[in-house]
């Protein structure tokens, strides 16, 4: 099972770019990586997923490199509410497992 | 759709009491999943099932019993609580497990054994 390493936390003013990367070293070939995002008292919701390259949508960009072992998730001028912990998961069907096993996430505080 | 419900959303059991959290989705999703959280901690995987019939051990299942009779419905099982399974418990499903299909969460269940 890939493990993922995130920075434990970041800050950021309002207004600016976040990236937050994790890194998912021994990721496996049918592997995904799908980044949530989680608010207090409340369960994680799902922001972005990519395979490889880059992935684009309403709230965030997805970049995986070449070699697929680090990801990086942007959030453009980011705003209050945008304060959350950030999870990067990897998983897939290799070897059969369907596990999905959480990393510590990244908590991100948006200053005003 | 209602996505996934959880219930009861509070509870308060005395340590050696048992009790049953529900969780239900309306998605027809085959894989569902049963994770705790700690106070300010990540997410733990306790059981998961890919299937009507079959589960599987998490990263912390002791303590913990889960079936599935239904696609819907995916209980979890508390035997004799204990103070350190005071957590909040968040049921998800997806609808395969490729990787490529997000988990689907529900609002979790905030219990407290004392």
């Amino acid at each position: 099972l890939a493990k993922t390493t995130q920075p434990i936390s970041m800050d950021s003013y309002e207004g600016q770019e976040v990236n937050i990367t994790c890194s998912h070293n021994n990721i496996a070939t049918n592997d995904y990586i799908t980044w949530y995002q989680q608010f207090p008292s409340q369960g994680p919701r799902f922001i972005i997923q990519g395979y490889k390259t880059k992935v684009t949508n309403e709230v965030a960009s997805l970049f995986i490199p070449a070699d697929r072992k680090s990801s990086t998730l942007s959030l453009p001028r980011v705003s209050l509410s945008d304060t959350a912990v950030y999870y990067c998961l990897v998983g897939g069907t290799t070897s059969g497992t369907y596990k999905y096993i959480f990393g510590t996430g990244t908590r991100l505080k948006v200053l005003a | 759709n209602a996505g996934v419900t959880q219930t009861p959303k509070f509870r308060i059991l005395k340590i050696g009491q048992s009790m049953t959290l529900q969780c239900a989705q309306d998605m027809n999703h085959n894989y569902m999943y049963w994770y705790r959280q700690d106070p300010g901690m990540g997410l733990k995987l306790i059981y998961y099932s890919v299937g009507a019939g079959i589960t599987d051990k998490g990263e912390v299942p002791n303590g913990y019993n889960v079936s599935r009779s239904t696609t819907e419905d995916f209980p979890l099982r508390l035997e004799l609580a204990a103070p350190s399974q005071t957590s909040v418990y968040f049921c998800a499903s997806s609808s395969s497990g490729g990787g490529n299909s997000p988990l689907h969460f529900g609002n979790g269940t905030r219990l407290t054994v004392t």
